[in-house]
């Protein structure tokens, strides 16, 4: 399966800035998946990203708000633009390895964002 | 869009005895149900997936079951030990025409006493 490695792991912003988070796969995937999950939630999906292609970003999440890159097969970042404390969450990155033959979804490790 | 219900947010049990957890959904029957572990601070680590036209699935001490009759999927682990203490989530998919994107469950956080 494939590794993540996902940074920052965490983060304490100010209210108003921006936080880019940084995810690298060791090997070369279609699509990326960006979740968010609140604290004692369950993970809610942001968007997705395809290489080439603009970022689908799923109902209740904006592209200037969250907005996306992925230059190629095996990197992406997400933008929590303009942070109030309401976007304190961990952010997780992951990436389908094999979904039909049995392997599930990688996930990184997250990061906790806390704005203060 | 599918609904996911996980039984109890907390399950307590004795070391060596079986968690039994439990997901239901409420829409259409998946393609695949999966489920995943989730330490505190941790991402979600993959641990089964089972197929629609798959009654039950096992991976060492792990058993998932999925009944599509009742849209409930069932999770065991057996001689349970303290290293099993942890969140599992329970994941589907999204849509009906597999666009590879996730639903995920609240969790059931089972705690494992020595």
């Amino acid at each position: 399966s494939a590794v993540i490695s996902q940074k920052p792991s965490r983060d304490i912003c100010q209210r108003g800035t921006s936080l880019t988070i940084q995810c690298q796969v060791d090997s070369q995937v279609t699509m990326m998946f960006w979740y968010r999950q609140q604290p004692g939630q369950s993970l809610t999906l942001i968007a997705t990203a395809n290489q080439g292609s603009e970022a689908t970003y799923e109902s209740g999440f904006v592209i200037d708000k969250f907005p996306i890159s992925r230059p190629n097969l095996t990197f992406s970042t997400l933008t929590v633009s303009n942070m109030s404390p309401e976007d304190s969450s961990i952010y997780l990155c992951s990436v389908e390895t094999g979904y039909t033959q049995g392997y599930g979804y990688t996930f990184g490790s997250g990061t906790r964002l806390t704005v203060v | 869009s599918q609904k996911i219900e996980q039984n109890s947010e907390a399950l307590n049990i004795q070391e060596g005895k079986t968690a039994t957890l439990t997901c239901n959904y409420t829409n259409y029957s998946p393609a695949y149900l999966q489920w995943y572990r989730q330490d505190p601070g941790r991402g979600p680590v993959f641990l089964l997936l089972i197929r629609e036209n798959e009654k039950e699935k096992r991976k060492e001490r792990l058993k998932v079951t999925f009944d599509t009759t009742l849209k409930q999927s069932l999770f065991h682990i057996t001689a349970s030990q303290p290293a099993d203490s942890a969140t599992y989530l329970c994941a589907l998919d999204r849509t009906p025409t597999n666009d590879y994107k996730l639903s995920f469950g609240a969790g059931t956080t089972v705690t494992v006493r020595a």
